[in-house]
């Protein structure tokens, strides 16, 4: 059963650093997320992204985020300069159409 | 705006005997709702659905769902309980007029014992 998976599982960075979370969703999916979960507290949304472009986005994915899908494939979310308030489980997700989103197992950003 | 609250932080439950995990929904629309499923270390995975067809739901590894629309509910529940249970349950609703956007409830840890 194909599955979404996502790179590194723990990326360990210095506050100010870029980073860059890496997602290859299941090749038939057409919707595409981002959410985090900072220890503790809920999951949230971050951003959908619909044909090659962002189709929604929450207060969290100020200037400081971006998405693309460069390739077909992967999907990333970039972090420009890394707070301390960013550390937190990002989950990638997609999905056929709107609604039933199938997850990653996400990458546990600690930032120092 | 929508949003998802569920009742109960922890539920401790002994193998064999019933699991009830309760949430209540807000929604302005008419939503579709989901529960998922944490185990440790692992992603998110979903357990059912409801989309405005059968109030009943069932889903994976015995588990069904019923949303009550006078009472804004969608609880989830299972006849008898497995140790391989024990995780972290999420309801969850969306927006049919957003763009698939996932909105969360708190959680729900299950403990089950032998």
């Amino acid at each position: 059963e194909p599955e979404v998976t996502q790179t590194p599982s723990h990326q360990v960075t210095q506050m100010g650093q870029e980073v860059i979370l890496r997602c290859v969703p299941i090749s038939n999916h057409l919707y595409f997320y981002w959410y985090r979960q900072i220890l503790g507290q809920k999951v949230e949304f971050l951003v959908s992204f619909y044909n090659n472009e962002i189709s929604e986005k929450s207060e969290i994915f100020d200037d400081q985020f971006s998405v693309e899908r460069p390739d077909g494939s992967n999907f990333t979310l970039k972090i420009r300069s890394t707070k301390l308030e960013d550390s937190a489980m990002y989950f990638c997700a997609g999905a056929v159409m709107r609604g039933e989103q199938y997850f990653g197992p996400g990458t546990r950003l600690t930032v120092t | 705006a929508q949003s998802v609250t569920q009742l109960d932080s922890h539920v401790s439950v002994s193998e064999g005997t019933p699991v009830l995990l309760r949430c209540n929904y807000s929604s302005s629309y008419s939503p579709s709702l989901f529960w998922y499923v944490q185990h440790p270390n692992k992603g998110l995975q979903l357990l059912l659905k409801y989309t405005s067809a059968a109030t009943l739901v069932k889903g994976i590894n015995g588990f069904e769902a019923e949303f009550k629309k006078s009472e804004t509910s969608f609880h989830l529940t299972k006849p008898s309980a497995h140790m391989s249970d024990a995780a972290e349950y999420f309801c969850v609703v969306s927006d049919p007029g957003s763009w698939g956007k996932l909105q969360f409830g708190a959680g729900t840890q299950v403990v089950v014992t032998p």
